[in-house]
Protein backbone atom coordinates (compact mmCIF):
# COMPACT_ATOMS: atom_id res chain seq x y z
CA UNK A 1 0.00 0.00 0.00
CA UNK A 2 0.75 3.59 -0.01
CA UNK A 3 2.19 5.38 3.10
CA UNK A 4 3.51 8.76 4.47
CA UNK A 5 5.34 9.06 7.65
CA UNK A 6 6.14 11.88 9.46
CA UNK A 7 6.39 12.31 13.56
CA UNK A 8 3.52 13.51 15.17
CA UNK A 9 4.32 16.51 17.17
CA UNK A 10 8.09 18.56 17.99
CA UNK A 11 8.27 21.22 19.79
CA UNK A 12 11.62 24.06 19.29
CA UNK A 13 12.81 26.95 20.55
CA UNK A 14 12.76 30.55 19.31
CA UNK A 15 15.70 31.22 16.80
CA UNK A 16 16.44 27.57 16.69
CA UNK A 17 16.72 25.40 13.63
CA UNK A 18 14.26 22.46 13.25
CA UNK A 19 14.23 19.30 10.73
CA UNK A 20 10.25 17.98 10.12
CA UNK A 21 11.05 14.09 8.33
CA UNK A 22 9.16 12.52 5.78
CA UNK A 23 9.24 8.95 4.72
CA UNK A 24 7.20 7.86 1.71
CA UNK A 25 6.06 4.58 -0.22
CA UNK A 26 3.95 5.07 -3.07
CA UNK A 27 2.93 3.32 -6.27
CA UNK A 28 5.44 5.40 -8.66
CA UNK A 29 6.77 9.02 -7.34
CA UNK A 30 6.06 12.69 -9.29
CA UNK A 31 7.44 14.49 -6.55
CA UNK A 32 6.69 15.73 -2.41
CA UNK A 33 5.01 18.97 -1.57
CA UNK A 34 5.00 20.59 1.79
CA UNK A 35 2.26 22.24 2.98
CA UNK A 36 1.64 24.43 6.19
CA UNK A 37 -1.68 24.39 8.14
CA UNK A 38 -1.94 26.75 11.53
CA UNK A 39 -4.45 25.85 13.70
CA UNK A 40 -8.49 26.18 11.88
CA UNK A 41 -6.75 27.26 8.38
CA UNK A 42 -6.29 26.00 5.10
CA UNK A 43 -2.90 23.95 4.04
CA UNK A 44 -0.95 26.72 2.07
CA UNK A 45 1.85 25.51 -0.41
CA UNK A 46 5.33 25.96 1.23
CA UNK A 47 7.65 23.64 -1.53
CA UNK A 48 7.95 21.33 -4.22
CA UNK A 49 10.99 18.87 -5.00
CA UNK A 50 11.03 16.35 -7.85
CA UNK A 51 14.65 16.23 -8.12
CA UNK A 52 17.56 14.65 -5.18
CA UNK A 53 18.82 17.55 -3.71
CA UNK A 54 17.72 20.67 -1.76
CA UNK A 55 15.68 23.68 -2.65
CA UNK A 56 16.20 26.83 -0.71
CA UNK A 57 13.26 29.78 0.02
CA UNK A 58 14.46 32.17 2.73
CA UNK A 59 14.22 30.92 6.07
CA UNK A 60 12.55 27.10 4.67
CA UNK A 61 14.57 24.49 2.71
CA UNK A 62 13.20 21.38 1.71
CA UNK A 63 15.43 18.15 0.40
CA UNK A 64 14.76 15.32 -1.35
CA UNK A 65 16.11 11.68 -1.74
CA UNK A 66 14.04 9.73 -4.18
CA UNK A 67 16.54 6.63 -3.55
CA UNK A 68 16.16 6.11 0.15
CA UNK A 69 12.03 7.53 -0.20
CA UNK A 70 12.50 10.09 2.41
CA UNK A 71 12.26 14.44 2.40
CA UNK A 72 13.03 16.96 5.12
CA UNK A 73 11.83 20.51 5.73
CA UNK A 74 14.13 22.57 7.35
CA UNK A 75 12.91 25.74 9.05
CA UNK A 76 15.75 28.06 10.72
CA UNK A 77 15.72 31.44 12.37
CA UNK A 78 12.37 30.17 14.16
CA UNK A 79 9.55 32.47 14.77
CA UNK A 80 6.66 32.25 17.11
CA UNK A 81 4.83 32.58 13.90
CA UNK A 82 5.75 28.77 12.61
CA UNK A 83 3.86 27.38 15.01
CA UNK A 84 1.77 24.89 12.89
CA UNK A 85 1.21 21.45 11.62
CA UNK A 86 3.40 20.60 8.06
CA UNK A 87 2.23 18.57 6.10
CA UNK A 88 4.31 16.20 3.96
CA UNK A 89 2.85 14.64 0.39
CA UNK A 90 4.02 12.47 -2.41
CA UNK A 91 2.72 12.39 -5.72
CA UNK A 92 2.26 8.37 -7.26
CA UNK A 93 2.27 7.72 -10.58
CA UNK A 94 -1.52 8.51 -11.32
CA UNK A 95 -0.59 12.05 -10.83
CA UNK A 96 -2.92 11.50 -7.04
CA UNK A 97 -1.48 13.23 -3.56
CA UNK A 98 -0.99 10.91 -1.16
CA UNK A 99 -1.22 12.72 2.69
CA UNK A 100 1.18 12.21 5.59
CA UNK A 101 -1.29 12.96 8.61
CA UNK A 102 1.10 16.00 9.55
CA UNK A 103 3.99 17.19 12.32
CA UNK A 104 2.62 19.86 14.49
CA UNK A 105 4.81 21.96 15.20
CA UNK A 106 5.32 24.08 19.05
CA UNK A 107 7.63 26.61 19.11
CA UNK A 108 8.53 28.15 22.93
CA UNK A 109 10.31 31.51 23.48
CA UNK B 1 -9.73 38.05 -6.43
CA UNK B 2 -11.30 35.52 -3.89
CA UNK B 3 -9.28 32.28 -4.83
CA UNK B 4 -11.14 29.85 -3.36
CA UNK B 5 -14.61 30.00 -1.61
CA UNK B 6 -16.29 27.69 0.49
CA UNK B 7 -19.42 27.86 2.10
CA UNK B 8 -20.94 26.89 4.58
CA UNK B 9 -18.39 28.58 6.77
CA UNK B 10 -19.89 25.39 10.10
CA UNK B 11 -22.98 23.84 9.22
CA UNK B 12 -24.63 21.42 11.97
CA UNK B 13 -26.66 18.88 10.76
CA UNK B 14 -29.56 16.17 11.36
CA UNK B 15 -28.33 12.61 10.37
CA UNK B 16 -30.22 11.65 7.51
CA UNK B 17 -30.69 15.00 5.86
CA UNK B 18 -29.45 15.99 2.69
CA UNK B 19 -26.50 18.63 2.74
CA UNK B 20 -24.25 20.23 -0.42
CA UNK B 21 -21.46 21.95 -0.01
CA UNK B 22 -20.51 24.64 -1.95
CA UNK B 23 -17.25 25.89 -3.83
CA UNK B 24 -16.42 28.43 -6.21
CA UNK B 25 -12.90 28.93 -7.47
CA UNK B 26 -11.70 32.01 -10.09
CA UNK B 27 -8.27 30.65 -11.08
CA UNK B 28 -10.08 28.78 -14.37
CA UNK B 29 -7.93 25.97 -12.98
CA UNK B 30 -9.14 22.78 -14.61
CA UNK B 31 -8.55 20.45 -11.35
CA UNK B 32 -10.84 20.29 -8.48
CA UNK B 33 -10.86 18.52 -5.36
CA UNK B 34 -12.54 17.58 -2.52
CA UNK B 35 -10.71 16.49 1.02
CA UNK B 36 -12.12 15.85 4.35
CA UNK B 37 -9.46 16.84 7.33
CA UNK B 38 -9.88 14.55 10.38
CA UNK B 39 -7.36 14.45 13.49
CA UNK B 40 -4.75 12.00 13.35
CA UNK B 41 -5.31 10.64 9.74
CA UNK B 42 -4.73 14.09 7.47
CA UNK B 43 -6.37 15.18 4.60
CA UNK B 44 -8.23 12.14 2.68
CA UNK B 45 -9.32 12.70 -1.28
CA UNK B 46 -12.59 12.08 -1.68
CA UNK B 47 -13.77 12.93 -5.36
CA UNK B 48 -11.90 14.92 -7.66
CA UNK B 49 -12.48 16.43 -10.97
CA UNK B 50 -9.80 16.61 -14.06
CA UNK B 51 -11.69 19.07 -16.04
CA UNK B 52 -15.04 19.83 -16.63
CA UNK B 53 -17.24 17.63 -17.18
CA UNK B 54 -15.47 14.90 -15.43
CA UNK B 55 -15.32 13.46 -11.92
CA UNK B 56 -13.41 10.55 -10.55
CA UNK B 57 -13.56 8.75 -7.11
CA UNK B 58 -11.08 9.49 -4.26
CA UNK B 59 -10.04 7.44 -1.20
CA UNK B 60 -13.11 7.49 0.84
CA UNK B 61 -15.90 7.94 -1.73
CA UNK B 62 -18.97 6.41 -0.32
CA UNK B 63 -22.07 8.67 0.72
CA UNK B 64 -20.80 11.31 -1.16
CA UNK B 65 -21.12 12.31 -4.83
CA UNK B 66 -20.18 15.14 -6.95
CA UNK B 67 -20.39 17.20 -10.00
CA UNK B 68 -18.69 19.48 -12.60
CA UNK B 69 -21.24 21.23 -14.95
CA UNK B 70 -18.42 24.14 -15.24
CA UNK B 71 -14.63 25.31 -14.59
CA UNK B 72 -15.95 26.87 -11.39
CA UNK B 73 -17.95 24.95 -9.41
CA UNK B 74 -17.73 21.80 -7.83
CA UNK B 75 -20.60 21.09 -5.09
CA UNK B 76 -20.11 18.37 -2.73
CA UNK B 77 -23.39 16.19 -1.88
CA UNK B 78 -23.93 14.08 1.32
CA UNK B 79 -27.53 12.37 0.13
CA UNK B 80 -27.98 11.18 3.58
CA UNK B 81 -25.89 12.48 6.45
CA UNK B 82 -24.46 9.95 9.27
CA UNK B 83 -22.48 10.79 12.04
CA UNK B 84 -18.98 9.38 10.71
CA UNK B 85 -19.18 12.50 8.08
CA UNK B 86 -18.98 15.28 11.24
CA UNK B 87 -15.43 16.52 9.69
CA UNK B 88 -13.98 19.56 8.21
CA UNK B 89 -13.83 19.99 4.82
CA UNK B 90 -11.58 21.55 2.34
CA UNK B 91 -12.06 22.51 -1.42
CA UNK B 92 -8.96 22.74 -3.52
CA UNK B 93 -7.90 23.46 -7.33
CA UNK B 94 -4.84 22.69 -9.34
CA UNK B 95 -3.64 23.71 -12.66
CA UNK B 96 -2.97 20.47 -13.50
CA UNK B 97 -2.48 18.78 -16.76
CA UNK B 98 -1.69 15.18 -17.92
CA UNK B 99 2.45 14.92 -17.54
CA UNK B 100 2.38 17.94 -15.00
CA UNK B 101 1.27 18.59 -11.52
CA UNK B 102 1.27 22.28 -9.79
CA UNK B 103 0.34 22.81 -6.67
CA UNK B 104 -3.11 23.11 -4.72
CA UNK B 105 -4.87 26.12 -3.70
CA UNK B 106 -7.51 25.47 -0.52
CA UNK B 107 -10.23 26.67 0.11
CA UNK B 108 -10.86 27.97 3.68
CA UNK B 109 -12.70 25.04 4.46
CA UNK B 110 -16.42 23.63 6.10
CA UNK B 111 -16.39 22.72 9.31
CA UNK B 112 -19.57 20.01 9.20
CA UNK B 113 -20.81 18.53 12.57
CA UNK B 114 -23.51 15.29 12.20
CA UNK B 115 -25.84 14.61 15.14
Amino acid sequence: GQNIDQPTEMTATEGAIVQINCTYQTSGFNGLFWYQQHAGEAPTFLSYNVLDGLEEKGRFSSFLSRSKGYSYLLLKELQMKDSASYLCAAIDSNYQLIWGAGTKLIIKP
Amino acid sequence: IAGITQAPTSQILAAGRRMTLRCTQDMRHNAMYWYRQDLGLGLRLIHYSNTAGTTGKGEVPDGYSVSRANTDDFPLTLASAVPSQTSVYFCASSDSTGGSYNEQFFGPGTRLTVL
